[in-house]
């Protein structure tokens, strides 16, 4: 069975401090793996894609690594902002091969609280 | 990119009554999808919606009580019927552009079931 794992499930720490979020996943065949950030009350937006051979993307302060043999992602958060504060999910999608689509995975989420 | 726009954005219903969902993007897109965001749980898909053909469901889900629409490449509804407190969540819609690539979602409709 498809899984998607995160770690922690919530996290607090202070405005300008950096910090990690952790994704393990088992998802096969892979196609690529996704960091979403999902404010209160909104729906979630795209941070990263990462296809099998990236092993690093950044976007701005977020920089996701994704290790394939391990099947391990994390999403690195530099100096953080009050607004950072929100749920961040990784998603893996399955490759159902051609032109077929595939499958998304979704972890429950880390809660990333920033206090001034 | 895609811009979803999903309404209502928030609603409470009385129990056995319906809602329905609306969907609109801004660009053709081939197929939709529909999740359901439970309260402190991550989103689980409720169904794909394919322009000109009926949906597919995934398990758990089934037609009479998720009914959904696709009468176009950029519009898409999803009725939840009979309604019961259990599904009380957030609901949310869907686009890809391109086949692996990033997903677009709607803001989300936060449901009340009293």
């Amino acid at each position: 069975k498809n899984q998607v794992e995160q770690s922690p499930q919530s996290l607090i720490i202070l405005e300008g401090k950096n910090c990690t979020l952790q994704c393990n996943y088992t998802v096969s065949p892979f196609s690529n793996l996704r960091w979403y950030k999902q404010d209160t009350g909104r729906g979630p937006v795209s941070l990263t894609i990462m296809t099998f051979s990236e092993n690093t993307k950044s976007n701005g302060r977020y920089t996701a690594t994704l290790d394939a043999d391990t099947k391990q992602s994390s999403l690195h958060i530099t100096a953080s902002q009050l607004s950072d504060s929100a749920s961040y999910i990784c998603v893996v999608s399955a490759n159902a091969g051609g032109t077929s689509y595939g499958k998304l995975t979704f972890g429950q989420g880390t809660i990333l609280t920033v206090h001034p | 990119s895609a811009v979803i726009s999903q309404k209502p954005s928030r609603d409470i219903c009385q129990r056995g009554t319906s809602l329905t969902i609306q969907c609109q993007v801004d660009s053709q897109v081939t197929m939709m999808f529909w999740y359901r965001q439970q309260p402190g749980q991550s989103l689980t898909l409720i169904a794909t919606a394919n322009q000109g053909s009926e949906a597919t469901y995934e398990s758990g889900f089934v037609i009479d009580k998720f009914p959904i629409s696709r009468p176009n490449l950029t519009f898409s509804t999803l009725t939840v019927s009979n309604m019961s407190p259990e599904d009380s969540s957030i609901y949310l819609c869907s686009v890809e552009l391109r086949l692996h690539t990033e997903a677009f979602f709607g803001q989300g409709t936060r449901l009340t079931v009293v």
